[in-house]
């Protein structure tokens, strides 16, 4: 059955610190890996990997995929408080995601 | 552009009544739909998901049921809720690529 495990479940920083967010996956016949960002409802999309070594970047955000490791990375440089969310991963199989199980970053001023 | 709505927001509903959230999406014609539901406010569980009028996948057996009456209209139903029915459902749609878009989700609390 594909896996999809997140670390750490929950982090929290101050303003300024930078994080590195992990996600593992275990699954066939890969086709692309998903960050998710979840503030208070919706999830919004950040990024999707399909290619390893090629780094995806957005303002602070970054994320990087490692096929050989199974892993993605997501990191956060200089955090604000607005960064303070739930961030998901998940992989696309077959139409559909499995997500893992979300990493609860808190950032305090 | 492409939205996405579900309602109602939030819903309070006593164990043993019946369940009906909607979901429509605007702007785009014969999307992928999905229903998730998250506890805790920790990872999505897939519920159901539809590549057409009338077409569901079920994820997982449980309580719920699915119904794509119309290309862009996607629900979610119960005869009779259970406790462990609580939680934020989310909605969403996917095109021709892979990332997926989600609604703004309703809060179901089973008493």
């Amino acid at each position: 059955e594909d896996k999809v495990v997140q670390s750490p479940l929950s982090l929290v920083v101050h303003e300024g610190d930078t994080v590195t967010l992990n996600c593992s996956y275990e699954v066939t016949n890969f086709r692309s890996l998903l960050w998710y960002k979840q503030e208070k409802k919706a999830p919004t999309f950040l990024f999707m990997l399909t290619s390893s070594g090629i780094e995806k970047k957005s303002g602070r955000l970054s994320s990087i995929l490692d096929k050989k490791e199974l892993s993605s990375i997501l990191n956060i440089t200089a955090t604000q408080t607005g960064d303070s969310a739930i961030y998901l991963c998940a992989d696309y199989q077959g139409g559909k995601l499995i997500f893992g199980q979300g990493t609860e970053l808190s950032v305090k001023p | 552009s492409q939205t996405i709505h579900q309602w109602p927001a939030t819903l309070v509903q006593p164990v043993g009544s019946p369940l009906s959230l909607e979901c429509t999406v605007e702007g785009t014609s014969n999307p992928n739909l999905y229903w998730y539901r998250q506890a805790a406010g920790r990872g999505l569980q897939l519920l159901f998901y539809s590549v057409g009028i009338g077409q569901i996948s079920s994820e997982v057996p449980q309580n719920l049921s699915a119904s794509r009456p119309q290309d862009r209209q996607f629900i979610l139903s119960s005869k009779k809720l259970l406790l462990s029915d609580s939680g934020f459902y989310l909605c969403a749609w996917s095109g021709n690529y892979n990332e997926q878009f989600f609604g703004p989700g309703t809060r179901l609390t089973v008493l």
